[in-house]
């Protein structure tokens, strides 16, 4: 079945820190690709999402490249802030598995001032 | 244009009463998705509605929980004789269709305390 593996956290960064979170994944079919951000007390939000191979999905200065022949959906941000202290987690939509999206575990994310 | 509301966002229950709680989805949305979350785990699928119809409801446990997503009105996931156990983060989340481009949008969750 499908599955998304996500890097164990908790990362613990500085501010202006360069940030990876690893996201690889397991699918049947040719799946759209997700990062959901969770900030305390909330639910998840939509961070970016890339849909068919070597898209690179952008928002609020963290990219994310759709890589096929890895099988992988690494977060990235040049320079983080406190305010980018967060949960994040990678997920998958299928098309030749279930209509019931995938979700890693989730990473969290400490920044440091 | 209102994101999914989930009401109680906190909720307190002893051990042996019943709990519910309700999402409305986003306008248009026509389906619903339920999740738990215990602290410090990832994201558990429970069930998965689309209006007057249970689609898949695998992660749901078998005894005490059931789901309802009416012609009118809110989604309801109930919760009957809870136990500490059942102690987490429920979260509800809408779309509008299922194909597999779509991203999901999450309320902001009811947090429920078993006492």
């Amino acid at each position: 079945g499908d599955s998304v593996t996500q890097m164990e956290g908790p990362v613990t960064l500085s501010e202006e820190a360069f940030l990876t979170i690893n996201c690889t994944y397991t699918a049947t079919g040719y799946p759209s690709l997700f990062w959901y951000v969770q900030y305390p007390g909330e639910g998840l939000q939509l961070l970016l999402k890339a849909t068919k191979a070597d898209d690179k999905g952008s928002n609020k200065g963290f990219e994310a490249t759709y890589r096929k022949e890895t099988t992988s959906f690494h977060l990235e941000k040049g320079s983080v802030q406190v305010s980018d202290s967060a949960v994040y987690f990678c997920a998958l939509s299928d098309p030749g598995g279930s209509y019931i999206p995938t979700f890693g575990r989730g990473t969290s994310l400490i920044v440091h001032p | 244009n209102a994101g999914v509301m989930q009401n109680p966002r906190h909720l307190v229950r002893r051990r042996g009463q019943e709990a519910r709680l309700r999402c409305s989805p986003m306008k248009g949305h026509s389906h619903v998705y339920w999740y738990r979350q215990l602290p410090e785990e990832g994201l558990k699928f429970m069930v998965y509605l689309q209006k007057e119809n249970i689609i898949d409801e695998s992660g749901m446990p078998k005894e005490r929980f059931s789901a309802e997503f009416p012609k009118e009105g809110p989604s309801i996931l109930r919760i009957q004789q809870v136990v500490r156990g059942d102690s987490a983060a429920y979260f509800c989340a809408s779309s509008p269709g299922t194909d597999f481009y779509n991203e999901q949008f999450f309320g902001p969750g009811t947090r429920l305390t078993v006492l």
